[in-house]
């Protein structure tokens, strides 16, 4: 069975400065995607960054990027230039398989992001 | 693209009432739609998803159960609510493309039983 694993529940980060965030999965599947989520306080579920299982590149977007290592299964998340308005919960997703039918995902714990001045 | 809105936003209801929760989407025809709760501190976990109009997949078993009158509709409800279904309800939307499904999710229902 698919599963997501987010082993740090918080995170301290000073302004300006880079951060990851880890995230491990597991699954049996070749074919997946990985997801990245921000929820501010509000609770909004804010999509970030996706990245394929047959991406051979690692996705960017903005000042974000996905640290994706297929044999270790973790697809950690990079955020570069940490702004105050980075506090927020960041969740990983997964989906297992390509099909068009679902697009359901399954979520790890979440990481609390703290960023200071 | 499409834009999900929920309602109510927040919601104190007594143990043993009933509960109905709604979903509607607009920018998207024919969507996947979702149901996840959300326990204080905790991630998210899939309660229900359809493909099309009547047509309801339930993840966990519950006290809760799902419908889908519309396309673009997607209700949440219960007959007698239990005090752990306490919680945070998103409803999200995913649609049938290439590349990346990514699911969009509505602002959240904060439903307290007391």
């Amino acid at each position: 069975a698919q599963k997501i694993t987010q082993t740090q529940p918080g995170m301290f980060v000073q302004e300006k400065e880079a951060v990851t965030l880890d995230c491990t999965y597991d699954t049996s599947d070749q074919s997946y995607g990985l997801f990245w989520y921000k929820q501010p306080s509000s609770g909004e579920m804010i999509f970030l960054i996706y990245q394929g299982s047959y991406d051979e590149q690692n996705a960017t977007e903005g000042r974000y990027s996905l640290n994706f290592q297929k044999a270790r299964k973790s697809a950690n998340l990079v955020i570069s230039a940490s702004q105050l308005g980075d506090s927020a919960m960041y969740f990983c997703a997964m989906r297992e398989g390509i099909s068009y039918n679902t697009d359901k995902l399954i979520f790890g714990t979440g990481t609390r992001l703290q960023v200071f001045p | 693209s499409q834009t999900i809105h929920q309602w109510p936003a927040t919601l104190v209801q007594p143990v043993g009432s009933p509960l109905s929760l709604e979903c509607t989407v607009e920018g998207t025809s024919n969507p996947n739609l979702y149901w996840y709760r959300q326990a204080a501190g905790r991630g998210l976990q899939l309660l229900f998803y359809s493909v099309g109009i009547g047509q309801i997949s339930s993840e966990v078993p519950q006290n809760l159960s799902a419908s889908r009158p519309q396309d673009r509709q997607f209700i949440l409800s219960s007959k007698k609510l239990l005090l752990s279904d306490s919680g945070f309800y998103l409803c999200a939307c995913g649609t049938v493309s290439t590349g990346a499904n990514v699911l969009t999710f509505g602002a959240g229902s904060r439903l307290t039983v007391l």
